[in-house]
């Protein structure tokens, strides 16, 4: 099965500094790469994703990046805010799937 | 529409006991899945459904867990016998079955097994 590894799992950053969460995954046959994020007492909600066919993608602030060939991914996000404060998850699909497999998670901090 | 409903919130409960978890999902959704967060595993796929039928069910940890899906509208989770180790909170997501790909998560349920 796919197996995904997700570092750090803290960050700490200024407001207005970049973050960047970066995540492995171990199946080649994995073809989408969503981001969650999860506020506290709240369930993940879906910011960004990804598909194998793409290198790069951006919405507003946050931008994810794949490389299929290293089997990485990874979340940026530019001028953090306070409210970007949570926790952040990556997932990988195998292709044919519907189930996700999530990694550990980011909590990250912005400090005003 | 109101999104994916959880009940109830909070559950706490002693070892041994029956504990069962409900899930609405979004009207129009056809698959359905649950999903544990804990500290030490983070968020492990339990179950999943598509059109009210279990696809895959190899993350239920034993035979004490049960998931149940009568309608397109209600599904079930259910803990016989509970124990300590079953404590976290547990999601139930759904999403449709063309034009997005995103899982749509409820709020969660904490679940404390003393």
């Amino acid at each position: 099965g796919e197996n995904v590894e997700q570092h750090p799992s803290t960050l700490s950053v200024q407001e207005g500094d970049s973050a960047v969460i970066k995540c492995t995954y171990s199946d080649s046959a994995s073809n989408y790469f969503p981001w969650y994020k999860q506020e506290l007492g709240k369930g993940p909600q879906l910011i960004i994703d990804i598909r194998s066919n793409v290198g790069e993608k951006k919405d507003q602030r946050i931008a994810v990046t794949l490389n299929k060939t290293a089997k990485h991914f990874s979340l940026h996000i530019t001028e953090t805010q306070p409210e970007d404060s949570a926790v952040y998850f990556c997932a990988a699909r195998q292709t044919g799937r519907r189930a996700l497999t999530f990694g550990s998670g980011t909590r990250l901090q912005v400090q005003p | 529409d109101a999104g994916v409903i959880q009940s109830p919130r909070h559950e706490v409960t002693e070892m041994g006991q029956e504990v069962t978890l409900r899930c609405k999902p979004i009207s129009g959704h056809d698959y359905l899945f649950w999903y544990r967060q804990t500290m030490m595993r983070g968020l492990e796929l339990l179950i999943y459904f598509n059109n009210n039928v279990p696809i895959d069910d190899s993350g239920m940890p034993e035979d004490r867990f049960s998931a149940k899906m009568p309608n397109a509208s209600f599904s079930t989770l259910k803990i016989q016998p509970s124990e300590p180790r079953d404590s976290a909170v547990y999601f139930c997501a759904s999403r449709p079955t063309a034009g997005s790909d995103e899982q749509f998560f409820g709020p969660g349920t904490r679940l404390t097994v003393l």
